[in-house]
């Protein structure tokens, strides 16, 4: 069954400081993996996107990592600010027969206090 | 240029009732996946439409149908509705490209279905 797992849960850090947030994946065949911010009452919004050969991926502050053999993600934040609390939804998708099946992440809620 | 809209915002419906929620894809855009998002939980991918046609479904009974039209919007209509079907239930439409996972999602707000 492809399952994607993220840790932590929930995280509250200080507005400035760096945050990682985690994501394990058992998704075959493996497509792609996208991080989404998804900001209360909102539809989640694209930040990266990583194929099997990409292991590192950037888009301003947000810089995304993956390691395929592992089937572990990472995404990091530099220099947090108010804006960035919001859930974090790790995607990993499979194309299995040609369809396409994404499978989400629960997310990890990120509090950034001043 | 206009994002995707979902209609209606809330909704609330009783136990065994229909109900169909309405979604339109961002402009040129031609394909449309719906999702259910539960309280505190990721969304689950409930099925995809491409050129009016179903391509790609998650785990989700018969009672859930779609439809797409010819202008690309969709619709999604859950029967026999059940507690559990309360949720966010989120739209995302996707540029030309056909159905690659490699094209971007665009996400609607989404409409908040409560079952009593």
């Amino acid at each position: 069954k492809n399952q994607v797992e993220q840790s932590p849960q929930s995280l509250i850090i200080l507005e400035g400081k760096n945050c990682t947030l985690q994501c394990n994946y058992t998704v075959s065949p493996f497509s792609n993996l996208r991080w989404y911010k998804q900001d209360t009452g909102r539809g989640p919004v694209s930040l990266t996107i990583m194929t099997f050969s990409e292991n590192t991926k950037s888009n301003g502050r947000y810089t995304a990592t993956l390691d395929a053999d592992t089937k572990q993600s990472s995404l990091h934040i530099t220099a947090s600010q108010l804006s960035d609390s919001a859930s974090y939804i790790c995607v990993v998708s499979a194309i299995p027969g040609g369809s396409y099946i994404p499978t989400f992440g629960r997310g990890t809620s990120l509090i950034v206090h001043p | 240029e206009t994002g995707v809209t979902q209609s209606p915002t809330h909704l609330i419906k009783t136990r065994g009732q229909q109900v169909t929620l309405r979604c339109s894809s961002q402009s040129g855009h031609n394909t449309v996946s719906w999702y259910q998002q539960a309280l505190g939980q990721g969304p689950q991918f409930i099925f995809q439409y491409y050129r009016e046609e179903e391509n790609g479904r998650g785990n989700f009974p018969p009672r859930f149908s779609g439809l797409q039209f010819p202008n690309y919007s969709s619709e999604l209509n859950v029967n026999a509705l059940e507690l559990d079907d309360s949720a966010l239930y989120l739209c995302a439409s996707s540029p030309p490209g056909g159905t690659s996972s490699y094209n971007e999602q665009f996400f609607g707000p989404g409409t908040r279905l409560t079952v009593l």
